[in-house]
């Protein structure tokens, strides 16, 4: 069974720094990765999807990585702002598969 | 419609009782995916529907959970004789076609007391 590990589980930064959050799962045989945001009381939002032959996909200040071989993903997130304040999941599709497999993901702070 | 919407926003409800979460996909979407996000926890795959077929309910905990969905278009998810470990939040997402990104809905927050 797929199983995706999201570290650090939380994380405080103050605004206008970079930084990254981590991804790894134990199934290399994966169709595409997604990385969400979810807020307090709120459903998830899509913020990049990266399929298994892409290495990476950038949106605005988000960048994500994709290593299959090695069973990770990061996404970067340049220049934090308060309003990136969220919890962001990270879930893998394996092969095959219909369902996503997420991580339990990495809460942010961003400090003003 | 814009998004995914789901209803109730949030059920509290006595052991024992059933209840029916309602989700409503985005128009055209053809694959509605339900999964559960328990305290604490990562969100956990309960079934998928392809159209208005179930090819996917592997991740249904018992049979006390079914689901069905109409018209290519709503979806109900029940659970029966309902049980203090149901409590948690019930996410619907649908996409465009099974391999395509998923929009999820707001959730519905189920506590059973």
């Amino acid at each position: 069974k797929q199983e995706v590990t999201q570290i650090p589980a939380a994380l405080s930064v103050p605004e206008g720094e970079n930084l990254v959050l981590n991804c790894s799962f134990t199934d290399s045989a994966i169709y595409n990765l997604q990385w969400f945001r979810q807020d307090p009381g709120k459903g998830l939002t899509s913020l990049l999807l990266i399929q298994s032959s892409q290495r990476e996909q950038t949106s605005g200040r988000l960048n994500a990585s994709l290593d299959k071989s090695s069973g990770r993903s990061t996404l970067y997130i340049a220049a934090s702002q308060p309003g990136d304040s969220a919890t962001y999941l990270c879930a893998v599709r394996v092969t095959g598969a219909n369902n996503l497999f997420f991580g339990t993901g990495t809460r942010l702070t961003v400090i003003p | 419609g814009a998004g995914v919407s789901q209803s109730p926003s949030n059920k509290v409800t006595e052991k024992g009782k059933d209840v029916e979460l309602r989700c409503d996909p985005i128009s055209g979407h053809t694959a509605l995916y339900w999964y559960r996000q328990r305290l604490g926890q990562g969100l956990e795959f309960l079934i998928y529907f392809q159209g208005n077929s179930a090819p996917d309910k592997s991740g249904l905990p018992s049979d006390r959970f079914s689901a069905e969905r109409t018209g290519e278009s709503v979806s109900t998810l029940t659970i029966q004789r309902t049980q203090q470990e149901d409590s948690a939040v019930y996410l619907c997402a649908s996409s465009r076609g099974a391999t395509d990104t998923q929009y999820f809905g707001p959730g519905t927050r189920l506590t059973v007391l």
